[in-house]
């Protein structure tokens, strides 16, 4: 267990809705990271953050915000959800700083119709 | 831009073969890892490769790094069904990881 917890683990929503997702750890690691995983893509980073407001974008940005105001939240925001935006979304931490191994969580699995 | 390409796709394999899967990254790397992912789950890490010529080996699973070459490979021996799984590989990009497009393995009696 990586004492990581995503949720919601499923959603539905509509095209232009906005959509949060939520990281939490229970470990108290700078490094957490969102990825989402879409078949012939595998995963690809959305955005990454090492600290408490500190945060920076991946191959994948656009359309999408994250917020960590505190050590063990990462939120992922969709504004207005697209059916592009339809994927698997994982959360990961690095327990050895910025560039280690990584440990995911269960993921999120998001339909936009 | 560091990019990771993985190869096959898929492989479909019978039960006691052997078989290679193939990762190169495009730009200079010194740490490899592979992950494996069953239908529905979340990712497990398989092997941490730290430095060139590292070799790891965990039952029938062996992964090596060429960092010259900027390939790793993950060999598998006398596969079984309980191996059939995707697997990823990751090469390291200053604080974050580049994954490849993953291999789905299937293995068949």
């Amino acid at each position: 267990d990586a004492g990581i917890t995503q949720s919601p683990r499923h959603k539905v929503t509509e095209t232009g809705t906005p959509v949060t997702l939520r990281c939490h750890q229970t470990e108290n690691h700078r490094y957490m990271y969102w990825y989402r995983q879409d078949p012939g893509h595998g995963l690809r980073l959305i955005h990454y953050s090492y600290g408490v407001k500190d945060t920076d974008k991946g191959e994948v940005s656009d359309g999408y915000s994250v917020s960590r105001s505190k050590t063990e939240d990462f939120l992922l925001t969709l504004e207005s959800a697209t059916s592009s935006q339809t994927s698997v979304y994982f959360c990961a931490i690095s327990r050895t700083g910025g560039t280690g191994e990584l440990f995911f969580g269960e993921g999120s699995r998001l339909t936009v119709l | 831009e560091l990019k990771v390409e993985q190869n096959p796709l898929f492989l479909s394999m019978q039960e006691g073969k052997n078989y290679t899967i193939y990762c190169n990254y495009s730009t200079t790397s010194d740490r490899l890892y592979w992950y494996r992912q069953d239908p529905g789950k979340s990712l497990e890490s398989l092997f941490v490769l730290l430095s060139n010529g590292a070799v790891k080996q965990e039952g029938r699973l062996m992964a090596s790094l060429d960092t010259k070459a900027r390939l790793s490979t993950l060999h598998i021996t006398a596969a079984v069904h309980d191996l059939s799984a995707t697997y990823f590989c990751a090469a390291d990009n200053t604080d974050k990881l580049i994954f490849g497009t993953g291999t789905r393995l299937q293995v068949f009696p």
